[in-house]
């Protein structure tokens, strides 16, 4: 079955520490990837996706993912977090136009 | 539109009750979606139109919800007989010819439906 794990329901950080947004997936063939940020009042904004070719890839506002086939993961990471990162973030992934997304991680951002 | 545009963006409606809510995708996308986000949860698809085809409504719970894209633009998610368990946020998103196949949607801010 298609699925998406996002195992931290929230993460906790210093402002100006790193981040990593830990998402697997499970699909029968090669997907697209996507991470999306829900802020408060807010769609749902593309940070960035994977399709083929580079595994790491760059997105929006300073964040970067990397697929690692082997352990069917798709980690969201930020060197260095600001107050404005605080959100919540979804990992989704894609054959078609159908998205299957995982349950979310709210990120709170510490002064 | 610059983006996609959902209204109304807040609906307390009381059980039984019908419901029409409205998604007016950016100018040119060809694709509109239809999602479900549960309190707690990610999205989950409903239907999916390509111009006015409804192309997928597979992810429709029950005969209860219906969607229609009559002239290829807005679109209207219609529930019938409100339950107190359809009371989620409701998302809509379109994309392009260039981006159709889940090359990347672009969601509106979505409509919250409460059925008390």
């Amino acid at each position: 079955a298609q699925s998406v794990t996002q195992p931290d329901i929230h993460i906790t950080v210093s402002e100006g520490a790193s981040l990593e947004l830990r998402c697997n997936y499970s699909y029968g063939a090669t997907p697209y990837l996507f991470w999306y940020v829900q802020s408060p009042g807010q769609g749902l904004q593309l940070l960035l996706k994977y399709f083929s070719g580079d595994t790491l890839v760059q997105g929006i506002k300073g964040f970067e993912a990397e697929f690692k086939r082997s352990q069917s993961s798709f980690n969201l990471r930020k060197p260095s977090v600001h107050w404005s990162d605080a959100a919540e973030y979804f990992c989704a992934v894609s054959g078609t136009y159908k998205y299957i997304f995982g349950t979310g991680t709210r990120l709170k951002v510490l002064a | 539109g610059a983006g996609v545009s959902q209204s109304p963006r807040y609906k307390v409606t009381k059980r039984g009750q019908d419901v029409a809510l409205r998604c007016d995708p950016i100018s040119g996308h060809v694709s509109l979606y239809w999602y479900r986000q549960a309190l707690g949860q990610g999205p989950e698809f409903l239907t999916y139109f390509n111009y006015e085809a409804q192309q997928d409504k597979s992810g429709l719970p029950n005969d209860r919800f219906s969607a229609e894209r009559p002239e290829g633009s807005i679109s209207t998610l219609t529930i019938q007989r409100t339950e107190q368990r359809d009371s989620a946020m409701y998302r809509c998103a379109s994309s392009s010819p260039a981006e159709t196949g889940g090359y990347g949607y672009t969601f509106g801010s979505g409509t919250r439906l409460t059925v008390v």
